[in-house]
């Protein structure tokens, strides 16, 4: 059975920093993994998706994926008071098959 | 603009009252997905529809059945509700394309009640 885990947290972040997010996941076969942002009562919202080893940045959003290590983080900079949610790392094993979620971790960003 | 429409937004049936959750998507996507989400859990992904073709969960439970009569749209059909089936139900969607899975978008859900 394929599993994602993350710190459930609550993660607090003063506004304007940096809020750093992780992610480790169990097989090894793995290849696209995928940031959802969820606000409570509302679906998943996709923040960022990485499929190579490295960094990719989109605006305030680096997602960092390490396969060796079976690990993928999620940094947030400049932390916004609207970027408090809950943060779900998914993973695929490829072809059509759905997404293995982690519980996600709840971030909080302090005005 | 393209999207995944789910409705109804909210549904509350009786237990053992059979309830059809709708989705539809005007992505063109090959792929559609059905997920329950349990508050304070993970989405849990309950069958998938790749093209025509249905492939079920191992451990998603017989009293959950889907169509999909054509590419734009996939039901979601609860048999006999249980108490414990209450839920927010997610629709997604992906276009496969032989390679990397491609990103899932997710529709509004449809939160269910069982009474």
């Amino acid at each position: 059975q394929k599993e994602v885990e993350q710190n459930s947290g609550p993660l607090s972040v003063p506004e304007g920093a940096i809020a750093s997010l992780n992610c480790t996941y169990s097989d090894r076969g793995s290849q696209s993994f995928f940031w959802y942002r969820q606000y409570s009562g509302k679906s998943p919202e996709l923040i960022m998706s990485i499929y190579s080893n490295g960094d990719k940045e989109d605006g305030r959003f680096t997602a960092q994926l390490n396969k060796a290590s079976q690990y993928v983080s999620l940094l947030i900079r400049d932390s916004q008071p609207s970027d408090s949610a809950t943060y779900l790392c998914a993973e695929s094993g490829g072809g059509a098959d759905g997404l293995t979620f982690g519980k996600g971790t709840h971030l909080i960003i302090q005005p | 603009d393209a999207m995944v429409i789910q409705n109804p937004r909210y549904q509350v049936t009786q237990f053992g009252k059979p309830v059809t959750l709708s989705c539809s998507q005007t992505l063109n996507h090959n792929v559609m997905y059905w997920y329950q989400q349990k508050s304070s859990q993970a989405p849990k992904l309950l069958f998938h529809y790749y093209d025509k073709d249905f492939n079920n969960e191992a451990d998603t439970p017989d009293n959950f059945q889907s169509r999909r009569p054509n590419t734009s749209f996939c039901f979601l059909d609860i048999r006999s509700p249980g108490l414990g089936d209450a839920a927010m139900y997610l629709c997604a969607t992906s276009s496969y394309l032989g390679s990397y899975q491609e990103t899932q978008y997710f529709g509004p859900g449809t939160r269910l009640l069982v009474l």
